[in-house]
């Protein structure tokens, strides 16, 4: 199974900060990468798939960026409505992982 | 807009099943692939497997044994069947529509399952 190491675990930051939230695979998955955002007690929210592409809907302060093993999410100005838990998720090959989550809170 | 609900017991007790049903308004499952994860306390999540528009279906290797995923078209619904369960089957679990080439872009709030 591919292995997703994501940094950091918590991330305390405030309101127009940018932020950078990073996935690294255990080996090469081609761009197929996801980041979802999740708030307590809600569904998880698609952000960006396949490293680079923003859901429709999701505000443009959202971007993702990597290749190979390493991915990045960033937040260009956090918003209030910004803190919850993220994590990224691979699916270039069974069985699709996920990294562990990043919970990011207000400073 | 795609909407999925997840509805089913909310307490198991140990070797028995666990049934789950995904029922999704606003996009027909005879079209893309819909699928089943699972958060774990402490927030480690599981890909548990999914069934594609024409039936077909693809489990995690560390489940299959023990998984069946269905589905009923007329009901536009799926189902999630864990067979043999233990405590450490204790989680949130999410259905979701798949896109190919996208992977997982809508999901449900999630059904808390407690095995004990």
């Amino acid at each position: 199974d591919i292995q997703m190491t994501q940094s950091p675990s918590l991330l305390s930051a405030s309101v127009g900060d940018r932020v950078t939230i990073n996935c690294k695979a255990s080996q090469n998955i081609n761009k197929y990468l996801n980041w979802y955002q999740q708030k307590l007690g809600e569904a998880p929210k698609l952000l960006i798939y396949n490293t680079n592409n923003l859901q429709t809907g999701i505000p443009s302060r959202f971007s993702g960026s990597g290749s190979g093993t390493d991915y990045t999410l960033t937040i260009s100005s956090l918003q209030p409505e910004d803190f919850g838990t993220y994590f990224c998720f691979q699916h270039n090959s069974w069985p699709y992982t996920f990294g562990a989550g990043t919970k990011l809170e207000l400073k | 807009e795609v909407q999925l609900q997840e509805s089913g017991p909310g307490l198991v007790k140990p070797s028995q099943s666990l049934s789950l049903t995904c029922s999704v308004t606003g996009y027909s499952i005879t079209s893309n692939y819909w699928g089943w994860i699972r958060k774990f306390p402490g927030n480690k999540m599981e890909w548990i497997g999914h069934i594609s528009y024409s039936g077909s279906t693809s489990y995690n290797p560390s489940l299959k044994s023990r998984i069946s995923i269905t589905r009923d078209t007329s009901k536009n619904q799926f189902f999630l069947q864990l067979n043999s369960v233990t405590t450490e089957d204790t989680a949130t679990y999410y259905c979701a529509r798949a896109t190919e080439g996208i992977a997982f872009d809508y999901w449900g709030q999630g059904v808390m399952v407690t095995v004990s």
